[in-house]
């Protein structure tokens, strides 16, 4: 069974733009949900979608959204790109519910210059 | 957001030695994960708990899901070069929202 797919792995961008991260779950995972991670924060959450909707969502600004399709693949957006945005943004799927670990991608490195 | 206080912070042990490591929180969880993240790469699940009290074991790795439901550890016996990572636990509440640890980060020296 594949696992979670993050694209793309790598990305440069500068201050004020945007960018879209994607992520593919694994095959009959529906939940997926999206992490930031940086050396001084660890892993914070910013928010999990299911079934096209989103269920929980963390304490980021309103630059971050994201969306899922009915295939339950699922994308990230950030506007207005800043310097502190530069992390490892991490997607992670599971199967609804309690009892479902968290399953992640490679993550996308997003840099901005 | 709520993070788990997860201890030690980092760890350099020689090759053959058993190390341990474990979370705790003031809140309780259904659920304790354990993962493990190589450089560049995203976390890879080790160990699931989902009772109180549990015992689970992956080969060389043993972790623990704490009465209280408020804490949990792993250990690792016999510690071999490629264990060299960063070790995060993580909670799950009764919300199904999940909670991160800090990270154990972990050198072993051959």
């Amino acid at each position: 069974k594949a696992g979670v797919t993050q694209t793309p792995r790598y990305l440069i961008k500068t201050r004020g733009q945007q960018v879209t991260l994607s992520c593919s779950p694994i095959s009959g995972h529906r939940s997926v949900s999206w992490y930031q991670q940086t050396p001084g924060q660890g892993l914070q959450f910013l928010f999990e979608y299911f079934s096209e909707t989103q269920r929980n969502k963390g304490n980021f600004p309103g630059r971050f959204s994201g969306r899922q399709f009915s295939n339950s693949r699922s994308e990230m957006n950030v506007s207005t790109l800043e310097l502190g945005d530069s992390a490892l943004y991490l997607c992670a799927s599971s199967l609804p519910g309690g009892d479902s670990p968290l399953h992640f991608g490679n993550g996308t490195r997003l840099t901005v210059t | 957001g709520q993070q788990l206080n997860q201890s030690p912070q980092s760890m350099f042990i020689q090759e053959g030695e058993d190390v341990s490591m474990n979370c705790t929180s003031s809140s309780i969880f259904n659920t304790w994960l354990w993962y493990k993240q190589d450089p560049g790469e995203g976390p890879v699940l080790l160990i699931a708990l989902y009772k109180a009290g549990e015992l689970t074991s992956n080969g060389r790795l043993t972790a623990q899901f704490g009465i209280t439901r408020k804490d949990s550890f792993l250990n690792i016996s016999a510690s071999i070069p490629s264990d060299v990572g960063i070790y995060f636990c993580a909670g799950q509440n009764v919300g199904n929202q999940f909670y991160f640890g800090t990270g154990t980060s972990l050198t072993v020296i051959p």
